[in-house]
């Protein structure tokens, strides 16, 4: 079975751009969430989708921005990149019921210049 | 312990020795727990998890240990072997697929 698989590996932008990051889940789960990992801030929950419907958001701004297919495929949308914006983005799928383990990808590596 | 900026509390131990990994935990209210390992390079890997309903549960040489009076978590690894040098995550789930992550520490194991 597939794991997550998260595309690409490694993106550079420079400020006030935008990106686009994808994540394709394990095969039958439908739940899709995103965390930004930063060395001075860890591990930080950023929005949470299933079918198709965000369920729960972080504590981040609206230039953070996702969205998931019917296929559960999710892809998340940053804008006007700051250079604090440089982060590991990782993508966890699960299936859809509470307290059920998240299975993470090996992430979006996005530096801003 | 806490981490600040780059610096994640470390521990340092010989191959073969057991070794525990502490985590305090701030909500009172969550009922599902989850150590994750992160290699250099990879995203975190789930190792075992626990509910609230229990207070120890073991898996393939680690066993977690839930003290929710004191609301902390501990991973013991048994016979800890260079391959578990990572830094692990303990996680509290607040809510549906969202977790509140540690801040991490870093286990180094010498040969």
């Amino acid at each position: 079975k597939a794991g997550v698989t998260q595309t690409p590996r490694y993106l550079i932008k420079t400020r006030g751009q935008q990106v686009t990051l994808s994540c394709s889940p394990i095969s039958g789960h439908r739940s899709v969430s995103w965390y930004q990992q930063t060395p001075g801030q860890g591990l930080q929950f950023l929005f949470e989708y299933f079918s198709e419907t965000q369920r729960n958001k972080g504590n981040f701004p609206g230039r953070f921005s996702g969205r998931q297919f019917s296929n559960s495929r999710s892809e998340m949308n940053v804008s006007t990149l700051e250079l604090g914006d440089s982060a590991l983005y990782l993508c966890a799928s699960s299936r859809a019921g509470p307290n059920e383990k998240l299975f993470f990808g090996s992430g979006t590596q996005l530096s801003v210049l | 312990g806490e981490s600040v900026g780059l610096h994640l509390p470390t521990l340092s131990v010989q191959e073969g020795d057991n070794s525990i990994i502490n985590c305090a935990y701030s909500n009172s209210a969550s009922d599902y727990f989850i150590w994750y390992k992160q290699e250099s390079g990879k995203g975190p890997q789930f190792i075992i998890d626990i509910r609230s309903n229990m207070d120890k549960r073991q898996g393939q040489r680690v066993t977690v240990l839930l003290n929710k009076t004191v609301k902390h978590l501990s991973l013991q690894i048994a016979a800890t072997q260079p391959g578990d040098s990572a830094v692990y995550f303990c996680a509290e789930n607040s809510g549906y697929s969202t977790l509140t992550f540690g801040k991490g520490t870093m286990l180094l194991v010498s040969p």
